[in-house]
């Protein structure tokens, strides 16, 4: 079974500093990978995902994660926080191989930006 | 523009009286689901569908029901609701095929079980 785990579960940066959400998976054969935002009382929306080619994945907001197979993680970057970016995020992982689309998302990471 | 809308936002309800709550896509889409979100368990999905008149069970499917008559409307029915059922619920919609193709989610739907 596909797990996701999102080290801490609260961040706190700056603003103008570095974004370094952390993301690990397990599963048996790579999955699709994703990154979710929520913002307060809204619905999630896609941040970026990774599904094959570059390992590097450029989003939305000036966020990108990196895929790297041998840590089988998915870290969520951004160089310079802004205070827009204050939201919880999720990792999600979806198997390839079934139509159940099923995302197995981490219990999310809430990133709070200091002016 | 493209939606995916719930309603109601808001409900507060006792055990054991019957809700529906609804989720209505205008995109299309012929795969819907209905995840739970859970302080520190993130979401889990309930049920899916992939489409008219094609539902089956995901991870967390005790105590709820869904429909699937139209393929732009997926009820969550929940017929004898308990506390252990108060949650942040939502839907979301999406094309069938790969799994790696955006989800896209609704507003979400705060249920209270008293």
């Amino acid at each position: 079974a596909q797990s996701v785990t999102q080290l801490g579960s609260h961040v706190s940066v700056s603003e103008g500093a570095l974004v370094l959400l952390r993301c690990n998976y397990s599963s048996s054969v790579p999955p699709y990978l994703f990154w979710y935002v929520q913002y307060p009382n809204q619905g999630l929306q896609l941040l970026l995902k990774y599904t094959t080619g570059a390992t590097l994945v450029k989003g939305i907001n000036g966020f990108e994660a990196e895929f790297k197979k041998s840590e089988t993680s998915f870290h969520l970057t951004k160089p310079s926080a802004h205070m827009s970016d204050a939201a919880e995020y999720f990792c999600a992982v979806s198997d390839r191989y079934t139509g159940r689309r099923a995302l197995t998302f981490g219990s999310g990471t809430r990133l709070q930006v200091q002016p | 523009e493209a939606q995916v809308t719930q309603n109601p936002r808001y409900l507060i309800t006792v055990t054991g009286k019957k809700l529906t709550v609804t989720c209505s896509q205008n995109m299309n889409h012929e795969y819907m689901s209905w995840y739970r979100q859970d302080p520190g368990l993130g979401l889990r999905q309930i049920y899916y569908s992939m489409n008219v008149e094609v539902t089956d069970k995901g991870d967390v499917p005790e105590g709820y029901k869904v429909s699937r008559k139209e393929k732009r409307n997926f009820p969550l029915i929940l017929e004898s609701p308990s506390p252990n059922q108060t949650s942040l619920y939502f839907c979301a919609s999406g094309r069938v095929g790969q799994g790696g193709e955006k989800l896209f989610f609704g507003s979400g739907t705060q249920l209270s079980v008293l």
